[in-house]
């Protein structure tokens, strides 16, 4: 069974500091690791999705590794802004299903 | 853009009412899941469904059942509500295939039972 960690659960930053966000998982034969964003009361939104044949994804300011060998992704988020507060949530994809870890709270004040 | 729409966005109801939870997407994708999230317990599976009369059972299916008789309809039941099923569900969808594509998520509806 597929065991998702993010570390650590709650972030606050200075706006303009680059963020770090971490997730490991147990099992390295999964299909994609996913990272979403979720808004207070709100549904999840996808963020980037990175197949296990690839090593990273990018979108604008907001980069994801892949490391299946140790089991582990990061999200970086190059000049985070107020806008950037949200849940970030990573999920591993094995079949159908999605696994998913508790999530990182990042603040970000201005 | 994908469109996952759920019932209500707040709802709240007693111990041992049946509750009705409706899900409809408008892509046309034949995954559709059904998932609860609780403070520092991440999202959980409840069921999922890949084809219209298709489901199966998620990592807790206990307590609820599941209903897909059109392909853009997934319907969560909670046959028997109990205050431990105070959560937050989320519907999601995905196109068909074996988890290579993401899911789209519905806003969410939170559940209160008193």
């Amino acid at each position: 069974k597929q065991e998702v960690t993010q570390i650590p659960a709650a972030l606050s930053v200075p706006e303009g500091e680059n963020l770090v966000l971490n997730c490991s998982f147990t099992d390295s034969a999964i299909y994609n690791l996913q990272w979403f964003r979720q808004d207070p009361g709100k549904g999840l939104t996808s963020l980037l999705l990175i197949q296990s044949s690839q090593r990273e994804q990018t979108s604008g300011r907001l980069n994801a590794s892949l490391d299946k060998s140790s089991g582990r992704s990061t999200l970086y988020i190059a000049a985070s802004q107020p806008g950037d507060s949200a849940t970030y949530l990573c999920a591993g994809s094995n079949d159908y299903k999605l696994s998913f870890g508790a999530g990182t709270t990042v603040t970000v004040r201005a | 853009d994908v469109k996952v729409t759920q019932s209500s966005r707040y709802l709240v109801k007693r111990t041992g009412e049946k509750v009705f939870l409706e899900c409809v997407q408008d892509m046309d994708h034949e995954n559709m899941f059904w998932y609860r999230q609780d403070p520092g317990l991440g999202l959980r599976l409840i069921y999922f469904s890949y084809d219209v009369k298709m489901k199966e059972k998620g990592d807790i299916p206990e307590g609820y059942s599941v209903s897909r008789e059109k392909k853009e309809r997934f319907s969560l039941i909670l046959e028997s509500a109990s205050t431990n099923q105070t959560s937050m569900y989320l519907c999601a969808s995905s196109p068909p295939g074996t988890g290579r594509d993401t899911q789209y998520f519905g806003p969410g509806t939170r559940l209160t039972v008193l």
